[in-house]
């Protein structure tokens, strides 16, 4: 079955610093790839997504490249800030499925 | 970009009794929504898929009976937890496709925070 796997958090960074969240997935077929930020007490946000290898999501900063060779979708910043604190959530949904498949999520805090 | 609302934010119930959260999708119309389940540091898990004029449809493990869910139009859809208990008490959160032509994009409500003592 379908399934992504993230890294155990939680992450500590000081602010400024390179953030990378790993994430890898399988899945059948051509699956599209998400993330999702929570930030405490709130539901989930959109954060970017990318739908077919070798597309890079971007927002707010954050990047993320679709590989399909190594079945990953890692996220990355550059200089992260503490306002980034949050869960972060890598998922999956099958082509022309709604539904989604999460990662266990990732605990991220910045520290000043 | 599209917004989904949830009612109540957050509820506490006695033992036993019934609580319904509501799930709308403000500028967008939802044939299907979805209900996921929280638990404190874990990921979502999905309940159930919600459909507008049909009969829900139950993942494994669900219990229908306990969790009832109602589309009742396009842009409404209820989760009623019957005789609640509290190993009820959770996050339940909601989320709805676009109909537009990015389907595989999902929006979710801001969450319902449930305590059943």
């Amino acid at each position: 079955g379908d399934s992504v796997t993230q890294m155990e958090g939680p992450v500590t960074l000081s602010e400024e610093a390179f953030l990378t969240i790993n994430c890898t997935y399988t899945a059948t077929g051509y699956p599209s790839l998400f993330w999702y930020v929570q930030y405490p007490g709130e539901g989930l946000q959109l954060l970017l997504k990318a739908t077919k290898a070798d597309d890079k999501g971007s927002n707010k900063g954050f990047e993320a490249t679709y590989r399909k060779e190594t079945t990953s979708f890692h996220l990355e910043k550059g200089s992260v800030q503490v306002s980034d604190s949050a869960v972060y959530f890598c998922a999956l949904s099958v082509r022309g499925g709604n539904k989604l498949t999460f990662g266990t999520g990732t605990q991220l805090k910045v520290e000043l | 970009g599209a917004v989904v609302s949830q009612h109540p934010s957050r509820v506490i119930c006695k033992s036993g009794t019934s609580v319904k959260i509501e799930c709308r999708s403000l500028d967008f119309q939802a044939t299907t929504m979805f209900w996921y389940r929280q638990f404190p540091k874990q990921s979502l898990m999905l309940m159930a898929t919600s459909n507008e004029g049909s009969k829900a449809t139950y993942e494994q493990g669900v219990e229908k009976d306990k969790f009832l869910i109602n589309h009742a139009s396009l842009t409404l859809s209820t989760l009623t937890v019957t005789s609640a208990h509290p190993e009820d008490s959770s996050f339940y959160i909601c989320s709805a496709p676009t109909s537009g032509g990015d389907k595989d994009t999902q929006y979710f409500g801001p969450g319902t925070r449930l305590t059943v003592l």
